[in-house]
């Protein structure tokens, strides 16, 4: 069974560009949060779908978007980057939104803004 | 404000029995998980639940606000980020700022 795949895996872009990170979570997933990962601040919740719903969203500037799509795979887009933005996306899934099973993690996309 | 505390970094002897602790002040949260986090590889689920639990070497602690994640003979090869995580009650992991372990040979 494949797991959570994300793509790319490594990115590098200058500020003030945008960026557009994908996420297939799981087959038969239909939750998918996304989370970035800083040395120091751990992992910082960004926002969570469910049925190509937002659900909830983290404390992020509107810069941070996303969707999710009928086949439950996710893009998470950042606009206007900034030197701050660089960072580990990692995104997750789950069976249902109220799982108390913990999610599947994938390996995330190391992005670089230079 | 809904957080999840544990300490930067652990450091323990190859073989010894080692522990993380964490804590939290998330509202009506009362399950505890505790992730394992390699550079480069998906963070990895460990242990989880609303009392105490172990998987294989994993065993974890459990209190209300408070739980430790115990391994047992660790070894070089467990040096990464552990991280401890809470569902607070819109059901969103909200993770702590990770626990580096270092391992001594």
């Amino acid at each position: 069974k494949a797991g959570v795949t994300q793509t790319p895996r490594y990115l590098i872009k200058t500020r003030g560009q945008q960026v557009t990170l994908s996420c297939s979570p799981i087959s038969g997933h239909r939750s998918v949060s996304w989370y970035q990962q800083t040395p120091g601040q751990g992992l910082q919740f960004l926002f969570e779908y469910f049925s190509e719903t937002q659900r909830n969203k983290g404390n992020f500037p509107g810069r941070f978007s996303g969707r999710q799509f009928s086949n439950s795979r996710s893009e998470m887009n950042v606009s206007t980057l900034e030197l701050g933005d660089s960072a580990l996306y990692l995104c997750a899934s789950s069976l249902e939104i109220r799982q108390g099973t913990g999610y599947t993690f994938g390996s995330g996309t190391r992005l670089t803004v230079v | 404000k809904d957080q999840v505390f544990q300490p930067s970094t652990v450091a323990s002897s190859e073989g010894a029995v080692v522990e993380i602790f964490c804590n939290h002040s998330v509202s009506n949260a009362y399950n505890f998980f505790w992730y394992l986090h390699f550079p480069g590889c998906a963070p990895r689920l460990l242990v989880k639940g609303s009392k105490p639990s172990q998987q294989g070497r994993y065993n974890m602690t459990y209190e209300r606000f408070s739980s430790s994640l115990l391994i047992l003979q660790v070894r070089e090869a467990d040096a990464a980020v552990y991280y401890c995580a809470c569902m607070d009650s819109s059901y969103k992991l909200i993770f702590g700022s990770g626990t580096r372990l270092l391992v001594r040979p």
